[in-house]
C-alpha cells in the first residue's frame, strides 16, 4: 500500500505559469512533510516542508497548501521557469522521528 | 552548503558476488539513511542509522543486506551476495537531528548487477 501518493507523474507547464503538484497520505500519525527537488543524476535536494499544525508554507516563489482533514497537501510553483523542470517527491514522517516515506515523484517540464 | 559523499559513484558487478557502496555524510550529522531509486522513480526507504544502532528498516532491507559506520569512517551499505533486482541508485542521506528535520542527500551510487 502506498502510504504517500502523488496524483500525476509528470506534468508539463508554459514558462511563467503556476505549476501545481498534489500529494495526498494515508497515515494520520504524519506530521511532517516536505517536498524534495531532484534533478537527472543528482540526489533529492530539500525545497520546502510543512508541519501539520500549519496549513500554509511559503517559500518565494514555493508555496504548500496542507489540509490536515482531507490529508492531502500541494506545492505551487509561481512563475514557473526552465530552470524548475525536475522532478518533486513530497514525503512524510511520522511522529517520534521515524524515517522519511516518499511519494511517487512528478516530473515538471516548464516550456519557454 | 554541506555535502553527502557517495562513492563510488558507479558500480558493475556479477550477480552473486559481494559490494560495498560507501558515504561519507555530514560531518556534524547524527542520523544515516539509505535510500533506492529504480528508473529515477520513487524513493524506497531501506533503513537508518544513529548511534551505531539500525534504528529502523523496510522489508526491501533484505537479510542481504547490512550497515555499519566504524568510528571515523564510512557509512557503508554491504549487499552479499547480490541478486539481479539490486540493481538500482542507492542514495545515502543524513540529518542532524531525527527524521523530522533536513535530509542531506548524495548524488547516489548507480549499482548494476549482471
Amino acid at each position: 500500500q502506498q502510504q504517500v501518493r502523488q496524483s500525476s507523474q509528470s506534468l508539463t507547464v508554459w514558462e511563467g505559469e503556476t505549476a501545481i503538484l498534489n500529494c495526498s497520505y494515508e497515515n494520520s500519525a504524519f506530521d511532517y512533510f516536505p517536498w524534495y527537488q531532484q534533478f537527472p543524476g543528482e540526489g533529492p535536494a530539500l525545497l520546502i516542508a510543512i508541519r501539520s499544525v500549519s496549513d500554509k508554507k511559503e517559500d518565494g516563489r514555493f508555496t504548500i497548501f496542507f489540509n490536515k482533514r482531507e490529508k492531502n497537501l500541494s506545492l505551487h510553483i509561481k512563475d514557473s521557469q526552465p530552470g524548475d523542470s525536475a522532478t518533486y517527491f513530497c514525503a512524510a514522517s511520522a511522529q517520534g522521528g521515524r524515517a522519511l516515506i516518499f511519494g511517487t515523484g512528478t516530473t515538471v517540464s516548464v516550456s519557454p | 552548503g554541506p555535502k553527502v559523499l557517495q562513492i563510488p559513484s558507479h558500480q558493475i558487478i556479477d550477480m552473486g558476488q559481494m559490494v560495498t557502496l560507501n558515504c561519507d555524510p555530514v560531518s556534524n550529522h547524527l542520523y544515516f539513511y539509505w535510500y533506492k531509486q529504480i528508473l529515477g522513480q520513487q524513493m524506497e526507504f531501506l533503513v537508518n542509522f544513529y548511534n551505531g544502532k539500525v534504528m529502523e528498516k523496510s522489508k526491501l532491507f533484505k537479510d542481504q543486506f547490512s550497515v555499519e559506520r566504524p568510528d571515523g569512517s564510512y557509512f557503508t551499505l554491504k549487499i552479499q551476495p547480490t541478486a539481479l533486482e539490486d540493481s538500482a541508485v542507492y542514495f545515502c542521506a543524513s540529518s542532524l537531528a531525527r527524521a523530522d528535520s533536513d535530509y542531506t542527500f548524495g548524488s547516489g551510487t548507480r549499482l548494476l548487477v549482471i
